[in-house]
């Protein structure tokens, strides 16, 4: 069984301030990790993943993640924020189910970029 | 580049009414799956495919059926519409294979009234 929290349903920063979203994982296996982002009436979006390759990840318009095993935590990250970061964000744990991988997603993280 | 796409946008259903949401992939995938979306949760997995003539259940599959008789389409069928199927459902597909991201479509808006 695997399970996905994300520690915080909204999170509000300042433009040019550091993006900080929490997720934590549970899988019986080594998990593969995803974070996605769904911006307004739009669908999922991958921003990056992890596959047991390095453990810090980089992925588009500058986010990046990384993976602690000891933590089971894969936070994501961005040095600065921008007003188009201003979006829905889900952390994915992938793992095979039958007779194919199938993701659990977390509910989600609400992020606001205050001007 | 098209990737997925879903169809339609927007629907409002009568109690017992039925559709069918329409799904298509021009990536030449052979997984894709249907999932749907209540408000503050996260994506639950209802039906997927992993080839044509190939469907499993996923975790809510109640309510819902799925065929698919080619790699590109996978279409949702809502035979006798309920409230609770009010939702924002999503269609992905990805490649076979470990590890692949799936790529999803834009989603049915679908309100049972």
């Amino acid at each position: 069984a695997q399970s996905v929290t994300q520690l915080d349903s909204h999170v509000s920063v300042s433009e040019g301030t550091p993006v900080l979203l929490r997720c934590n994982y549970s899988s019986s296996y080594s998990p593969s990790l995803f974070w996605y982002v769904q911006h307004p009436n739009k669908g999922l979006q991958l921003l990056l993943k992890y596959t047991s390759a390095a453990t810090l990840v980089k992925g588009i318009n500058g986010f990046e993640a990384e993976f602690k095993k000891s933590e089971t935590s894969f936070h994501l990250t961005k040095p600065s924020a921008h007003m188009s970061d201003a979006a829905e964000y889900f952390c994915v744990v992938s793992a095979f189910s039958g007779s194919a991988r199938q993701l659990t997603f977390g509910s989600g993280t609400q992020l606001t970029v205050l001007p | 580049n098209a990737g997925v796409t879903q169809t339609p946008k927007f629907r409002i259903l009568k109690i017992g009414q039925s559709m069918t949401l329409q799904c298509t992939q021009d990536m030449n995938h052979n997984y894709m799956y249907w999932y749907r979306q209540d408000p503050g949760m996260g994506l639950k997995l209802i039906y997927y495919s992993v080839g044509a003539g190939i469907t499993d259940k996923g975790e809510v599959p109640n309510g819902y059926n799925v065929s698919r008789s080619t790699t590109e389409d996978f279409p949702l069928r809502l035979e006798l519409a309920a409230p609770s199927q009010t939702s924002v459902y999503f269609c992905a597909s990805s490649p076979q294979g470990t590890n692949q991201p799936q790529h999803f479509g834009d989603g049915t808006r679908l309100s049972i009234l």
